[in-house]
């Protein structure tokens, strides 16, 4: 079977970092993604991982062990547009979605 | 260009009714995958199609049934609704099946079982 997951919230302040954790348990693996969702809104794409190793987009960084079945999204310079559910999700045999991480970020 | 577009946006059923869903991808994507979320889940894996062609299947029951049309677009079939039917339903669409391909998700059908 398939398996992630993720803290259920994490709080931080602006201008602050915080990185968002996510374990997997996969039968078959090609890679690792991370997904933004806002209240009501859709998920969004943020970034994908298939090899080791750090990849950076803008503010957004995310890292994956593929040895250690492990993954994390890292968030610079956090925004009050930041707070969000991030998902982590492991393209496999099929896509599987982790629990979601609430990040709520304060003044 | 247009998104990811899905109809309806918001749906109420009662309970052993017949629901039809569906979504259209951005022009170009081959791939259709639909989920199920839960208010504080994350999505459910229900289906994915590529070329017109089911590609992967999700832990649901055999009430929920899916296609895909030459267009690409593709309906979401669900039968003998249940009240733990209720929420909302994404599709994504992406390039092609390779799990490198980001998933662009439409807005979602927000379905209510009564």
């Amino acid at each position: 079977g398939q398996s992630l997951e993720q803290p259920s919230e994490v709080t931080a302040v602006e201008g602050a970092i915080v990185q968002i954790n996510c374990t997997y348990q996969t039968s078959g693996f090609y890679g690792l993604s991370w997904y933004q969702q806002h209240d009501g809104g859709a998920p969004t794409f943020l970034s994908y991982n298939a090899l080791d190793g750090l990849e950076e987009t803008g503010r957004f960084s995310s890292f994956l062990s593929r040895s250690d079945s492990y993954g994390y999204l890292l968030l610079q310079e956090l925004q009050m547009k930041d707070s969000a559910s991030y998902f982590c999700a492991v393209y496999g045999q099929n896509f599987v979605f982790g629990p979601g991480t609430r990040l709520s970020v304060l003044p | 260009d247009a998104g990811v577009t899905q109809s309806p946006t918001h749906l109420i059923k009662t309970r052993g009714q017949h629901v039809t869903l569906r979504c259209s991808p951005i022009s170009g994507h081959k791939s259709v995958s639909w989920y199920q979320q839960v208010l504080g889940q994350g999505p459910q894996f229900i289906f994915q199609y590529y070329e017109k062609e089911e590609r992967g299947r999700g832990n649901f029951p055999d009430r929920f049934s899916a296609r895909q049309f030459p267009n690409y677009s593709s309906e979401l079939n669900v039968n003998a609704l249940l009240l733990g039917d209720s929420a909302l339903y994404l599709c994504a669409s992406s390039l092609d099946r390779r799990g490198n391909q980001p998933q662009h998700f439409g807005d979602g059908t927000r379905l209510s079982i009564l």
